[in-house]
């Protein structure tokens, strides 16, 4: 059965720190991963990513993937307490999108 | 403003009753989906529409209906056949039609209790 699976399912850290939240996935036809940050209400769009090895940057937080080993990371650098949030991973299989339960982050000032 | 609303943001339904979700987009998108989250859990899909007058059910379609009169709206049925409707629902919209290269944009969701 296609999954996808996120850790930690929860994270706390202090203003400054750096976190990796992780994404493993099995589904068939793999073509693209894709990460999203849900602040309060509606997830908003960070990264898609398709190739291997590539990393994605956008200020702060990063990601890559690795098709290999089946999983993707996101890496968030001195955090802020704006950062705070659900971050999901999902994975498209055919006309589904199969998401991850997220990685609720709690940055603390 | 672009983007997707969705309302009513807060709804109650009673044993035995349907009720129905909003969802307009004016994004000119294509296709437009509809998730449910429950805590703990991730996204899943029930329903999605790539065209006007079509749709088609995803992973938890049974006890919900759907309609896609048009292009900008796509409304969700809770029905009584659904006998565990309080989650939160969101919306979702992409330009292109291909789910693994078109961006998902989502509205800020209804949050369905049971009274």
């Amino acid at each position: 059965e296609d999954k996808v699976v996120q850790s930690p399912l929860s994270l706390v850290v202090h203003e400054g720190d750096t976190v990796t939240l992780n994404c493993s996935y099995e589904v068939t036809n793999f073509r693209s991963l894709l990460w999203y940050k849900q602040e309060k209400k509606a997830p908003t769009f960070l990264f898609m990513l398709t190739s291997s090895g590539i990393e994605k940057k956008s200020g702060r937080l990063s990601s890559i993937l690795d098709k290999k080993e089946l999983f993707s990371i996101l890496n968030i650098t001195a955090t802020q307490t704006g950062d705070s949030a659900i971050y999901l991973c999902a994975v498209p299989n055919n006309n589904d999108m199969r998401f991850g339960a997220g990685t609720r982050l709690t940055v603390k000032p | 403003d672009g983007g997707i609303t969705q309302s009513p943001k807060y709804l109650f339904r009673k044993e035995g009753q349907n009720v129905t979700l909003s969802c307009e987009q004016n994004l000119n998108h294509d296709a437009m989906y509809w998730y449910r989250q429950d805590p703990g859990q991730g996204l899943r899909l029930i329903y999605y529409s790539q065209i006007v007058n079509d749709f088609q059910k995803g992973d938890i379609a049974e006890g919900y209906s759907v309609s896609r009169e048009k292009k900008e709206s796509f409304p969700l049925t809770v029905t009584s056949a659904q006998k565990n409707p309080t989650a939160f629902y969101l919306c979702a919209s992409s330009a292109g039609l291909d789910i693994a290269k078109n961006i998902q944009y989502f509205g800020a969701g209804t949050r369905l209790s049971v009274l």
